[in-house]
Protein backbone atom coordinates (compact mmCIF):
# COMPACT_ATOMS: atom_id res chain seq x y z
CA UNK A 1 0.00 0.00 0.00
CA UNK A 2 0.61 3.68 -0.46
CA UNK A 3 2.89 5.00 2.36
CA UNK A 4 4.68 8.46 2.75
CA UNK A 5 6.53 9.02 5.98
CA UNK A 6 7.64 12.96 6.76
CA UNK A 7 10.31 13.17 9.20
CA UNK A 8 13.01 15.68 9.80
CA UNK A 9 10.54 18.33 12.23
CA UNK A 10 11.42 20.43 15.08
CA UNK A 11 12.59 23.14 16.91
CA UNK A 12 14.20 25.99 15.19
CA UNK A 13 15.23 29.44 16.06
CA UNK A 14 14.56 32.22 14.05
CA UNK A 15 16.73 32.31 11.06
CA UNK A 16 17.59 28.78 11.28
CA UNK A 17 17.16 26.16 9.23
CA UNK A 18 15.58 22.56 8.77
CA UNK A 19 16.03 19.76 6.21
CA UNK A 20 12.76 17.65 6.33
CA UNK A 21 12.52 14.10 4.98
CA UNK A 22 9.58 11.97 3.22
CA UNK A 23 10.19 8.35 2.38
CA UNK A 24 7.59 6.58 -0.08
CA UNK A 25 6.90 3.38 -0.91
CA UNK A 26 4.02 1.27 -2.38
CA UNK A 27 3.99 2.50 -5.69
CA UNK A 28 6.77 3.62 -8.41
CA UNK A 29 8.16 6.72 -7.01
CA UNK A 30 9.36 8.44 -10.48
CA UNK A 31 6.20 8.27 -11.66
CA UNK A 32 5.00 10.71 -10.09
CA UNK A 33 4.73 14.28 -9.22
CA UNK A 34 5.23 15.27 -5.44
CA UNK A 35 4.34 18.36 -2.75
CA UNK A 36 4.75 19.88 0.12
CA UNK A 37 2.10 21.54 1.79
CA UNK A 38 1.70 22.66 5.59
CA UNK A 39 -0.86 23.65 7.81
CA UNK A 40 -0.39 26.11 10.49
CA UNK A 41 -1.64 25.22 13.92
CA UNK A 42 -5.29 25.57 14.29
CA UNK A 43 -5.70 26.79 10.50
CA UNK A 44 -6.30 25.69 7.21
CA UNK A 45 -3.79 24.21 4.45
CA UNK A 46 -1.34 26.10 2.34
CA UNK A 47 0.34 24.65 -0.87
CA UNK A 48 4.14 24.84 -0.44
CA UNK A 49 6.23 23.50 -3.20
CA UNK A 50 5.64 21.33 -5.78
CA UNK A 51 8.41 18.94 -7.47
CA UNK A 52 8.16 17.17 -11.10
CA UNK A 53 9.08 13.50 -11.77
CA UNK A 54 12.72 14.15 -13.09
CA UNK A 55 13.13 17.73 -10.75
CA UNK A 56 12.97 19.33 -14.17
CA UNK A 57 10.12 21.64 -12.67
CA UNK A 58 9.57 23.08 -9.41
CA UNK A 59 7.33 25.71 -8.04
CA UNK A 60 6.96 27.43 -4.93
CA UNK A 61 4.39 29.30 -2.82
CA UNK A 62 5.36 33.37 -2.84
CA UNK A 63 5.59 32.67 0.84
CA UNK A 64 8.77 30.41 0.87
CA UNK A 65 10.16 31.92 -2.47
CA UNK A 66 14.27 32.17 -2.00
CA UNK A 67 14.07 30.85 1.10
CA UNK A 68 13.09 26.86 0.66
CA UNK A 69 13.88 24.31 -1.99
CA UNK A 70 11.88 21.10 -3.02
CA UNK A 71 14.29 18.07 -3.93
CA UNK A 72 13.93 14.21 -4.69
CA UNK A 73 15.90 11.64 -4.90
CA UNK A 74 14.14 8.66 -7.17
CA UNK A 75 16.49 6.32 -6.38
CA UNK A 76 15.86 6.31 -3.39
CA UNK A 77 11.77 7.15 -3.43
CA UNK A 78 12.74 10.31 -1.51
CA UNK A 79 11.25 13.85 -1.59
CA UNK A 80 13.07 16.62 0.86
CA UNK A 81 12.50 20.23 1.95
CA UNK A 82 15.40 22.06 2.36
CA UNK A 83 13.97 25.24 4.75
CA UNK A 84 16.36 28.38 5.23
CA UNK A 85 16.00 32.07 6.86
CA UNK A 86 12.84 30.40 9.01
CA UNK A 87 10.31 32.85 10.25
CA UNK A 88 7.58 32.09 13.16
CA UNK A 89 4.88 32.10 10.36
CA UNK A 90 6.65 28.83 8.92
CA UNK A 91 5.53 27.10 12.51
CA UNK A 92 2.82 23.94 10.81
CA UNK A 93 2.92 20.57 10.32
CA UNK A 94 4.36 20.01 6.95
CA UNK A 95 2.82 17.16 4.93
CA UNK A 96 4.25 15.52 1.82
CA UNK A 97 1.60 14.37 -0.86
CA UNK A 98 1.66 12.52 -4.06
CA UNK A 99 0.07 14.59 -7.06
CA UNK A 100 -2.19 12.32 -9.18
CA UNK A 101 -1.83 13.82 -12.33
CA UNK A 102 1.05 16.51 -11.85
CA UNK A 103 1.59 20.00 -11.74
CA UNK A 104 -1.14 20.26 -8.43
CA UNK A 105 -4.14 18.93 -10.04
CA UNK A 106 -4.99 16.63 -6.59
CA UNK A 107 -3.32 15.21 -3.77
CA UNK A 108 -4.79 11.51 -3.80
CA UNK A 109 -2.04 10.33 -0.72
CA UNK A 110 -0.50 11.84 2.42
CA UNK A 111 2.16 11.52 4.99
CA UNK A 112 1.43 12.16 8.43
CA UNK A 113 3.30 14.82 8.37
CA UNK A 114 6.09 16.60 10.24
CA UNK A 115 5.63 19.37 13.04
CA UNK A 116 8.01 22.79 12.44
CA UNK A 117 8.72 25.02 15.06
CA UNK A 118 9.92 28.20 14.75
CA UNK A 119 10.83 29.85 18.11
CA UNK A 120 13.34 31.36 20.04
CA UNK B 1 -3.80 33.64 -7.59
CA UNK B 2 -6.77 32.09 -7.83
CA UNK B 3 -8.55 32.98 -4.24
CA UNK B 4 -11.16 30.43 -3.11
CA UNK B 5 -14.05 31.00 -0.82
CA UNK B 6 -16.00 28.01 1.02
CA UNK B 7 -19.64 28.54 2.79
CA UNK B 8 -20.44 27.94 5.58
CA UNK B 9 -17.32 27.99 7.42
CA UNK B 10 -19.57 26.02 10.14
CA UNK B 11 -22.26 24.24 10.42
CA UNK B 12 -24.05 21.73 13.14
CA UNK B 13 -25.91 18.84 11.54
CA UNK B 14 -27.93 15.29 13.20
CA UNK B 15 -26.19 12.03 11.60
CA UNK B 16 -28.58 11.64 8.62
CA UNK B 17 -28.92 15.37 7.52
CA UNK B 18 -27.77 15.97 4.14
CA UNK B 19 -25.10 18.43 4.37
CA UNK B 20 -24.01 21.00 1.26
CA UNK B 21 -20.73 23.21 1.03
CA UNK B 22 -20.01 25.37 -1.77
CA UNK B 23 -16.54 26.18 -3.12
CA UNK B 24 -16.51 29.49 -4.85
CA UNK B 25 -13.07 30.56 -7.01
CA UNK B 26 -12.28 34.05 -7.75
CA UNK B 27 -11.68 33.21 -11.37
CA UNK B 28 -12.57 30.10 -13.73
CA UNK B 29 -9.23 28.49 -14.38
CA UNK B 30 -11.04 25.81 -15.90
CA UNK B 31 -8.91 23.18 -13.57
CA UNK B 32 -9.96 20.72 -11.68
CA UNK B 33 -12.02 21.07 -8.33
CA UNK B 34 -11.04 19.12 -5.40
CA UNK B 35 -12.61 18.25 -2.00
CA UNK B 36 -10.88 16.95 1.20
CA UNK B 37 -11.77 15.08 4.63
CA UNK B 38 -9.49 16.11 7.66
CA UNK B 39 -10.55 15.05 10.70
CA UNK B 40 -9.00 16.16 13.83
CA UNK B 41 -4.97 15.22 14.29
CA UNK B 42 -5.06 13.33 10.64
CA UNK B 43 -3.96 14.21 7.52
CA UNK B 44 -6.18 15.35 5.17
CA UNK B 45 -8.14 12.46 2.58
CA UNK B 46 -8.98 13.19 -0.79
CA UNK B 47 -12.72 12.92 -1.04
CA UNK B 48 -13.25 13.52 -4.82
CA UNK B 49 -11.00 14.75 -7.48
CA UNK B 50 -11.94 16.82 -11.16
CA UNK B 51 -15.18 18.19 -9.22
CA UNK B 52 -17.03 15.11 -9.76
CA UNK B 53 -15.15 11.52 -9.19
CA UNK B 54 -14.93 9.67 -6.40
CA UNK B 55 -11.88 8.30 -5.03
CA UNK B 56 -11.37 4.88 -5.12
CA UNK B 57 -12.59 3.36 -1.56
CA UNK B 58 -14.98 6.44 -0.40
CA UNK B 59 -18.33 6.23 0.15
CA UNK B 60 -21.03 7.10 -2.64
CA UNK B 61 -23.00 9.46 -0.23
CA UNK B 62 -20.11 11.72 -1.37
CA UNK B 63 -20.25 13.55 -3.97
CA UNK B 64 -19.71 16.97 -5.50
CA UNK B 65 -20.69 18.72 -8.61
CA UNK B 66 -20.11 22.30 -10.46
CA UNK B 67 -18.44 24.33 -13.17
CA UNK B 68 -16.69 27.53 -13.54
CA UNK B 69 -15.94 29.39 -10.45
CA UNK B 70 -18.91 27.45 -8.33
CA UNK B 71 -18.97 23.95 -7.09
CA UNK B 72 -20.66 22.22 -4.59
CA UNK B 73 -19.69 19.14 -2.29
CA UNK B 74 -22.97 16.98 -0.70
CA UNK B 75 -23.09 14.84 1.87
CA UNK B 76 -25.94 12.83 1.36
CA UNK B 77 -26.65 11.22 4.48
CA UNK B 78 -24.12 12.54 7.48
CA UNK B 79 -22.84 9.62 9.70
CA UNK B 80 -20.39 9.50 12.79
CA UNK B 81 -17.36 9.30 11.26
CA UNK B 82 -18.54 12.55 8.84
CA UNK B 83 -18.12 15.08 11.62
CA UNK B 84 -14.30 16.83 10.32
CA UNK B 85 -13.20 19.99 8.16
CA UNK B 86 -13.62 19.78 4.97
CA UNK B 87 -11.55 21.62 2.19
CA UNK B 88 -11.77 22.23 -1.48
CA UNK B 89 -8.77 22.86 -3.65
CA UNK B 90 -8.20 24.29 -6.72
CA UNK B 91 -4.11 24.14 -8.68
CA UNK B 92 -2.15 25.33 -5.76
CA UNK B 93 -5.03 27.17 -3.69
CA UNK B 94 -7.27 25.44 -0.87
CA UNK B 95 -10.79 26.92 0.63
CA UNK B 96 -10.47 28.10 4.38
CA UNK B 97 -12.30 24.79 5.15
CA UNK B 98 -15.90 24.02 6.62
CA UNK B 99 -16.04 22.39 9.93
CA UNK B 100 -19.19 20.18 10.08
CA UNK B 101 -19.98 18.96 13.58
CA UNK B 102 -22.37 17.23 15.89
CA UNK B 103 -25.87 19.26 16.53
Amino acid sequence: QVQLVESGGGLVKPGGSLRLSCAASGFTFSDYYMTWIRQAPGKGLEWVSYISISSSYTNYADSVKGRFTISRDNAKNSLYLQMSSLRAEDTAIYYCARDREGGATSFDYWGQGTLVTVSS
Amino acid sequence: DIQMTQSPSSLSASVGDRVTITCQASQDFSNSLNWYQQRPGKAPKLLIYDTSKLEAGVPSRFSGSGSGTHFTFTISSLQPEDFATYYCQQVFTFGPGTKVDIK
